[in-house]
């Protein structure tokens, strides 16, 4: 049984769109992270996301990103202004006790 | 922030042998934990293992924190074992996780 589930699995979106991923967690918890893996590479940190904040991002993070979790449960990642360079793989993952869990990942390509 | 190197890069076994995978990292850690990517591009939790030794079917995995590495061990290699093998170590307790740049494992028949 899946930790937490992510939509859409796959995105196709036109450079300078605004895209929105989302990530629901199976139960309530308070931790969260997203991560992005351009193919062929390794998983990048983004930013992590405690009680409704933002508790530390990355240098990738920059004011075209986003995060929110808008009605308590769904945790959201938005990209205001899509580049090529953000086709990635973009993963959710929760804070269990001592390990991460990961979502299934939702495939960004931005065309 | 902490570096984290895998060996090998890349790795074919036929089916039926055994491997070991290696992962070194630059400080201490609080958080290890081994990735399977399947094919699909799903990560697959291994293994939690901070220390010691554990093991779950045909593979078991060590970290000697002391010494700053973790091995992941494949007995009896499958073809489903194909795909990319990945640590991630997180150096306190409910931060982000850096991930190592993998070993591509291919499993043949």
């Amino acid at each position: 049984e899946p930790e937490v589930t992510q939509t859409p699995s796959h995105q196709v979106t036109q450079m300078g769109q605004e895209v929105i991923l989302r990530c629901v967690p199976i139960s309530n918890h308070l931790y969260f992270y997203w991560y992005r893996q351009i193919l062929g590479q390794k998983v990048e940190f983004l930013v992590s996301f405690y009680n409704n904040e933002i508790s530390e991002k990355s240098e990738i993070f920059d004011d075209q990103f986003s995060v929110e979790r808008p009605d308590g449960s769904n945790f959201t990642l938005k990209i205001r202004s899509t580049k090529l360079e953000d086709s990635a793989m973009y993963f959710c993952a929760r804070q269990g006790v001592g390990e991460q869990y990961f979502g299934p990942g939702t495939r960004l390509t931005v065309t | 922030g902490i570096q984290v190197e895998q060996s090998p890069p890349d790795l074919i076994l036929q089916e039926g042998a055994n491997s070991t995978l290696r992962c070194n990292f630059s400080d201490s850690v609080n958080n290890l934990q081994w990735f399977h990517q399947n094919p699909w591009g799903q990560l697959i939790n291994l293994f939690y293992i901070p220390s010691g030794t554990k093991q779950n079917g045909r593979l078991s995995a060590t970290t000697v924190a002391t010494e700053r590495y973790s091995l992941l061990y494949i007995s009896s290699s499958q073809t489903t074992d194909s795909g990319v093998y990945f640590c991630a170590v997180a150096v306190g307790g409910y931060q982000k996780v850096t991930f190592g740049t993998g070993t591509k494992l291919q499993v043949i028949p």
